[in-house]
Order: structure tokens, then C-alpha cells, then sequence
């Protein structure tokens, strides 16, 4: 099974700073097969990368995915008010799927 | 729109057996993979069960194999979780999800969630 990593746990930010989120996973992941999601409480998790890299329709410029191999990162550019929330990497390469633990991210 | 609307939830003792149905509108169902994911209290998101766009394919997770099946009918539209000998560690919202483009499993639509406990 590949586990993937997720740090820090928690990030306590202000509006309008730079986020930074990690995410490791344990195998390298053939064609970065590597996807971030949003979640709210009481909602459904919300698609925002995939690929490693690319950005799902109607996800706002400010959110954008980077890595490879074993290391993936999330930033979002300006955090705004809607953007405080837990966010989760997941890997599609082999069965079982698997999420990391999840990065929540609060103000400050 | 694209929606997932689920249903089947409840209270149920354990050892006991309940049914998740998921009916999905506004894309062609039987081209994408679907998948069941579950959120227990406190926790993180996991992985629970998949099944590929025609149903010939299915996967589960360790922890519900043999316990748990995941199916679908193309002609209507709906996927299911057929849940047994549940555990009260099996307590969770769960989540149905429409997979990514070129049968990728990754989900860019999910259902609302449905709250199951598993008490007696």
C-alpha cells in the first residue's frame, strides 16, 4: 500500500498570505498520478488538482499543484476567507487508492 | 449540473446490513468509474470501494472485503454499497464520487454524504 504523508497537520495563516502544502508519498507514482481536494464541513470533498499539476474546471488561478516521484505540493497563492479549510492528497497509481491525513488550514 | 444524490443511511446494530444507493444526473453514467469513500468521526477521508464505468471491475479496500459490495446499474443511473456484518468501526459519513476523464480514479464530483452508525 502507498501512504502518502501529508505536512504540517495544521497551518495557522492570515488572509492573503502564501500557503504551502506537502504531501509525500511513500512509492514514486508513475505519470504523477497524484490528485489535491477541498473539504468543508457538512460538504462533500471538492476536486482541486489532478495530475500532479492540473487544475480542475472552475478552480480559482490561485490554487496551483507542483511535484513528482515521491513529492507534491499545494499552494495557494492569497488565501482568501472560503479557502480555510482541511485539504487531502490522494494517490490513483496502484490499488488501494489512498489519502493522506490531511493538512487543515486556519486563521490565524 | 452534474449531481449525486444519495441515500440509504441510518442506524443499523452490529452485524447487521444496509444498503447506500447514489443516483447520478447531469453526466453520462455509464462512462466514468465511481467510487465509495468514508469520513468517520474525527478522522480522515478513506478509501473504501470502486467500481470501473461497465461494472466488470471492482475494488475494495482491506478493511470491507468480504463484507462490503459495491455495484451499479447503467440503466438507472445508480451506484450502490451493499454493507454487511457491519462494525461499529464501519461508523462513518460516506461519500459517493464520479471518477476523472480516460477511467482515472481520481473524483471530480462528490455526493453529499450520508451518515451511517453502526450501534446497538
Amino acid at each position: 500500500e502507498i501512504v502518502m504523508t501529508q505536512s504540517p497537520a495544521t497551518l495557522s495563516m492570515s488572509p492573503g498570505e502564501r500557503a504551502t502544502l506537502s504531501c509525500r508519498a511513500s512509492q514514486s507514482l508513475d505519470s504523477n498520478l497524484a490528485a489535491w481536494y477541498q473539504h468543508k464541513p457538512g460538504q462533500g470533498p471538492s476536486l482541486l488538482i489532478y495530475a500532479s499539476s492540473t487544475r480542475a474546471t472552475g478552480v480559482p488561478a490561485r490554487f496551483s499543484g507542483s511535484g513528482s516521484g515521491t513529492e507534491f505540493t499545494l499552494t495557494i497563492s492569497s488565501l482568501q476567507s472560503e479557502d480555510f479549510a482541511v485539504y487531502y492528497c490522494q494517490q490513483y497509481n496502484k490499488w488501494p487508492l489512498t489519502f493522506g491525513g490531511g493538512t487543515k488550514v486556519e486563521i490565524k | 449540473d452534474v449531481q449525486l444524490l444519495q441515500s440509504g443511511g441510518g442506524l443499523v446494530q452490529p452485524g447487521g446490513s444496509l444498503t447506500l444507493s447514489c443516483a447520478a444526473s447531469g453526466f453520462t453514467f455509464n462512462k466514468y468509474a465511481m467510487t465509495w469513500v468514508r469520513q468517520a468521526p474525527g478522522k480522515g477521508l478513506e478509501w473504501v470501494s470502486a467500481i470501473s464505468r461497465s461494472g466488470e471491475s471492482s475494488y475494495h479496500a482491506d478493511s470491507v472485503k468480504g463484507r462490503f459490495t459495491i455495484s451499479r446499474d447503467n440503466s438507472k443511473s445508480t451506484l450502490y454499497l451493499q454493507m454487511n456484518s457491519l462494525r461499529a468501526e464501519d461508523t462513518a459519513v460516506y461519500y459517493c464520487a464520479k471518477g476523472g476523464y480516460d477511467d482515472y480514479y481520481y473524483f471530480d464530483t462528490w455526493g453529499q454524504g450520508i451518515l451511517v452508525t453502526v450501534s446497538s
